[in-house]
């Protein structure tokens, strides 16, 4: 049972204009979600996070929305750099007490930023 | 100066074999994790260890064992190793949150990659 999708296998975008990757959940008890970035041979590297009493979380070129009604959200790269190009991994958990919190990831998808 | 780390990096053995996948953190982090990605790339989590004692178990083989010697080491046992259990191993670790709503961000090892023959 896939709780947290991202039905885009890969993206391919030019340098300079906007990155748009999109994830869906379908478990309305999320309400923390991430994204996480890995090159290859490496392990995923927290990006950017955002909250369920929130819609939006902006840091720098990486914005991320949440639309709790639709249960999406998606990850803006603004402008987008080669250097960017990797798995990006949507994950999500829910708090429900207690402070261990397990992540749900999704299959991610591969970005890749031509120059 | 490695947040995160984890030996071997590469692990090739036969089926039915008993192997071990160590896992270091310096973060100071209370809670530890291993997380298998299979063939078809999903993340999935399999333990979870806070202060040294198991708090999540998923559906997990108990050939599966793993070993919290002190909060900054959880180590992953794998007996009677089977193909199936070729994939790519990650530990993770994140802070104490203290009871209060999630903002963990979990940190990754760079993985172990496991391929039994």
């Amino acid at each position: 049972d896939q709780q947290v999708k991202q039905n885009s296998p890969s993206l391919s975008v030019q340098e300079g204009r906007i990155s748009i990757l999109n994830c869906d959940y379908t478990n309305s008890m999320f309400d923390y979600f991430l994204w996480y970035k890995k090159y290859p041979a490496e392990g995923p590297t927290f990006l950017i996070s955002i909250s369920s009493i929130k819609d939006k979380n902006e840091d720098g070129r990486f914005t991320v929305f949440l639309n709790k009604s639709a249960k999406h959200l998606s990850l803006h790269i603004v402008p987008s750099q080669p250097g960017d190009s990797a798995v990006y991994f949507c994950a999500a958990s829910s708090s429900g007490g207690g402070s261990n919190y397990k992540l749900t990831f999704g299959k991610g998808t591969l970005l890749t930023v031509n120059p | 100066d490695t947040a995160v780390s984890q030996t071997p990096k590469y692990l090739v053995t036969q089926m039915g074999n008993d192997k071990s996948i160590k896992c270091e953190q310096n973060l100071g982090h209370d809670t530890m994790y291993w997380y298998k990605q299979d063939s078809k790339k999903f993340l999935k989590i399999m333990f979870s260890y806070n202060n040294k004692e198991l708090i999540i178990n998923e559906t997990v083989p108990n050939r599966f064992s793993p070993k919290s010697p002190d909060k900054a080491h959880l180590n992953l046992h794998i007996n009677s190793l089977e193909l199936g259990d070729s994939a790519v191993y990650f530990c993770a670790s994140s802070p104490p949150s203290w009871g209060l709503p999630s903002t963990d961000t979990q940190y990754f090892g760079p993985g172990t990659r496991l391929t039994v023959l």
